[in-house]
Formats: structure tokens, sequence, C-alpha cells
């Protein structure tokens, strides 16, 4: 079945550091990918996405390239800020079966960001 | 209008209420879901309906009914949980059931068993 790998936290961190947060996955064919984020205390936010292999999503100073060869999907950005500080689930959207897409998510990854 | 809009935010009931929760959207999504999630777990699927219709259910306990009155509306009703069933309660929709390009998340219900 399909399944979704990312690193385990929690990532601290402080501002202006590099992050990365790793995100394999599990699926035949192609899958769409994405990046959710959840700050404390609300829902998920649909952080970025890619559709096909080699797609960059970017969004708000997060990338992540869709990348077939390795199956992965790493969470990237140049300089955090603590209001960068939240869960961040990488999750897949596949065919489940049918003519139903289905979204796998991770387990979910806590960043904080120290001043 | 690109949200989903859940209500209430947070609700406390007893294990003899009788509750609902409520999820709208106005994008002419024709896919909606409910999700559970537990503290720092991600969510679990629960219900899915497309065009209306009931079309996935994760072998959910029969305390825990939808219903999908119209395309733009989604109702989770709650009838003798256990305290075990608190969690966040999120709602989200997509376009098709059938397409891969992701959904869109409420802000969800923080439910209290107790």
């Amino acid at each position: 079945g399909n399944s979704v790998t990312q690193m385990e936290g929690p990532v601290t961190l402080s501002e202006e550091a590099f992050l990365t947060i790793n995100c394999t996955y599990t699926a035949t064919g192609y899958p769409s990918l994405f990046w959710y984020v959840q700050y404390p205390g609300e829902g998920l936010q649909l952080l970025l996405k890619a559709t096909k292999a080699d797609d960059k999503g970017s969004n708000k100073g997060f990338e992540a390239t869709y990348r077939k060869e390795t199956t992965s999907f790493h969470l990237e950005k140049g300089s955090v800020q603590v209001s960068d500080s939240a869960v961040y689930f990488c999750a897949l959207c596949k065919n489940s079966g049918g003519s139903n897409y289905k979204l796998t998510f991770g387990k979910g990854t806590l960043l904080t960001v120290n001043p | 209008d690109t949200e989903v809009t859940q209500t209430p935010k947070h609700l406390v009931m007893g294990m003899t209420n009788k509750k609902s929760l409520k999820c709208e959207q106005h994008m002419g999504h024709r896919a909606m879901y409910w999700y559970k999630q537990k503290a720092k777990k991600p969510p679990e699927l629960m219900f899915v309906y497309s065009y209306e219709k009931l079309s996935i259910n994760e072998s959910v306990p029969s305390r825990f009914s939808p219903e999908c009155p119209n395309s733009s509306l989604l109702n989770l009703h709650l009838h003798a949980l256990q305290p075990e069933d608190s969690a966040l309660y999120l709602c989200a929709s997509s376009q098709r059931i059938d397409l891969n390009y992701g959904y869109t998340f409420g802000s969800g219900t923080r439910l209290t068993v107790v």
C-alpha cells in the first residue's frame, strides 16, 4: 500500500537557521505530494504541493522538489523564523482502488524555532 | 471563497449527549471528508462523501453518523460518545474524489467528551 515516512522530531532550530525535513514515500505510479502545516491549536493548511516528477513546490520561503528516482519530497527553508514553529506533515494523494484518491499522511514533524 | 468553515470550534459533551458538528464550503468541491486527529498524531480518515453520497466509511463506530444535506454542507452527528473519542475533528474538501489535487482543510472542532 501507499505510505509516507518523514523524519522523527522534534526539530529545534535557532532563528535564521537552515531547515530540512526529510520525507520519502512508497507508492506505485505517480502520486501527488504535499506538505501541510499545523500551527498550535489549529487545523491543517496546505503549504506546498507537486503533482509530477521534478516539480518544485514553493510557498512562504519553503521549497520541496518531487524526486521520483529517490521517492523523496524533502522540505527546505533557508532561514526559519519563530513564526514557523508548527507541526509539518508530508502527504501523498494516490488512487487507493477504483477511482478513489486517498490522502496518506506521514507521522508529522514538530518544529520549534527559538529566537 | 477558498475556505472550509467548521462550527463549533470547541465542544464539550457528556457521554449521554447528542451533538452535531457542521462543515461548510463554497468552492464547488464535490468531495467532502471527516478526519479525526488525536494529539501528536496525523489525521485519520473517517468518512468520504462524493456528490453527496457516502463513498467511504473507514469502519467508524455507529455513534458517529455523517450526513451530507447538500453539496456545500457536511454534518457529523454524535451520540453516546466515549472519553476516548475526545480529539480534533477536521473537515476537508476536494474538487472530486477521483482527482489527486489534494484537500482543503477546515480549522477543526476540538471535542472533549466528559
